[in-house]
Order: structure tokens, then C-alpha cells, then sequence
């Protein structure tokens, strides 16, 4: 069964611009949830999709964006990045219902530097 | 808010040493309890699970229970490896109605085991 896919794995942006990162679930899983890491901040929660709609949202600003396909595969958008937005961003998948009994099972992260 | 506190790291120890990281927790709802491992340069790996008081989570040789009276979930290995050295984050999630798998992570504690 193959693991959660993040590509890329590696991002060097400029600031102002902006960025798109996917996330292609365990085959089955319905729900994708987004995580940036940092040093500072540590694992923060942005979002959750769940069958194609946002069913939670963490506390940044508007830049932060994401959208889920129909194959449940997930893009997040960064606009007008910002030196601090340099983070691992993590993707977790999960089947999405019956969670007391179920798990998050993470990919490896993109890792994006603004310059 | 629902928040989770880890101790302080780095936490150096010597091979075959007895592990104890200390996780406490603060939920508005009964949360399910997770640990955590994250080797350099990869995503999270779940080491552990608890989804209701008093159970018990093991793997690989950790242990963790789930204590509603003292709101913990301690993390313990009885005899540490060089290959445990890695960042371990304590993690809730809310079980509900809402039915959300957002997760709120601890800060990590770094573990280094010198041979």
C-alpha cells in the first residue's frame, strides 16, 4: 500500500510569490489535513479536507489556501510568500470517519525556503 | 483551548538508559493521545496510541497510558538505542460530533542517545 506523497520535496521561492503544493493520499483515505513546522512555532494545524470541503481551519491568514480533487489528492497554496513562511509543511491522511479507532499517516513534507 | 505541553529538551542519555518523557494535556473534549516520532529530514511516523483512559499504547518497545485524573501521557522505553535518537511529539485529538482529524501537537522533545 503506498504511503502519503508530497511533491515536491524541496522549494526555493523568491518573496511576493507564490507556491502550490500537493499531497496525493493513502489510496482509500478521504481526509487531508495540512501542518507547517517550524523551529520557532513548532507543528501548527492550517487545514482539513474532507470529500472535496474544508471541514476545519487553523489560525493563519487568507494567503494560506487549499483545495481537495475528487481522487482525494490535495493542493495548499501560499500567496505573496514571506521569509516566514519558510516551514516543513506536512501533509496527514486519514480514512476520514470512525476516527477514534484510526490514525494520521504522514508524508515526508515539502520543505519551502522564501529568499 | 485544547493544548498539549511536553518537557523541555534535548534529552541526552547513554544506551540502555531509561526513557521518560513527560506529556500533559488540556482538552475541552476526551481526546484521543498520540505519540510521535520524527527521524531527520522525514515526516511523522505514529509510535503510539491511546484512545481512551487507563489504555495503554506500546511499540517498539515504548509505552505510554492514557491517565484522565493527571491529564498525562508519558512517554517511557525501558532500555534506549542509538536508533531512537529522533524528535518525539505528544499529540491530542478531539473526539466528537464534529468529527474532525485535526491534531494539536506538543513542542517535540529532541532525544539524543550517545553509545
Amino acid at each position: 500500500k503506498a504511503g502519503v506523497t508530497q511533491t515536491p520535496r524541496y522549494l526555493i521561492k523568491t518573496r511576493g510569490q507564490q507556491v502550490t503544493l500537493s499531497c496525493s493520499p493513502i489510496s482509500g483515505h478521504r481526509s487531508v489535513s495540512w501542518y507547517q513546522q517550524t523551529p520557532g512555532q513548532g507543528l501548527q494545524f492550517l487545514f482539513e479536507y474532507f470529500s472535496e470541503t474544508q471541514r476545519n481551519k487553523g489560525n493563519f491568514p487568507g494567503r494560506f489556501s487549499g483545495r481537495q480533487f475528487s481522487n482525494s489528492r490535495s493542493e495548499m497554496n501560499v500567496s505573496t510568500l514571506e521569509l516566514g513562511d519558510s516551514a516543513l509543511y506536512l501533509c496527514a491522511s486519514t480514512p476520514g470517519q470512525g476516527r477514534r479507532n484510526t490514525e494520521a499517516f504522514f508524508g515526508q513534507g515539502t520543505r519551502l525556503t522564501v529568499v | 483551548g485544547d493544548s498539549v505541553t511536553q518537557m523541555e529538551g534535548p534529552v541526552t542519555l547513554s544506551e540502555e538508559a531509561f526513557l521518560t518523557i513527560n506529556c500533559t494535556y488540556t482538552a475541552t473534549g476526551y481526546p484521543s493521545l498520540f505519540w510521535y516520532v520524527q527521524y531527520p529530514g522525514e515526516g511523522l511516523q505514529l509510535l503510539l496510541k491511546a484512545t481512551k483512559a487507563d489504555d495503554k499504547g506500546s511499540n517498539k518497545g515504548f509505552e505510554a497510558t492514557y491517565r484522565k485524573e493527571t491529564t498525562s501521557f508519558h512517554l517511557e522505553k525501558g532500555s534506549v538505542q542509538v536508533s531512537d535518537s529522533a524528535v518525539y511529539f505528544c499529540a491530542l485529538r478531539i473526539d466528537g460530533s464534529s468529527n474532525t482529524g485535526k491534531l494539536i501537537f506538543g513542542q517535540g522533545t529532541t532525544l539524543q542517545v550517545k553509545p
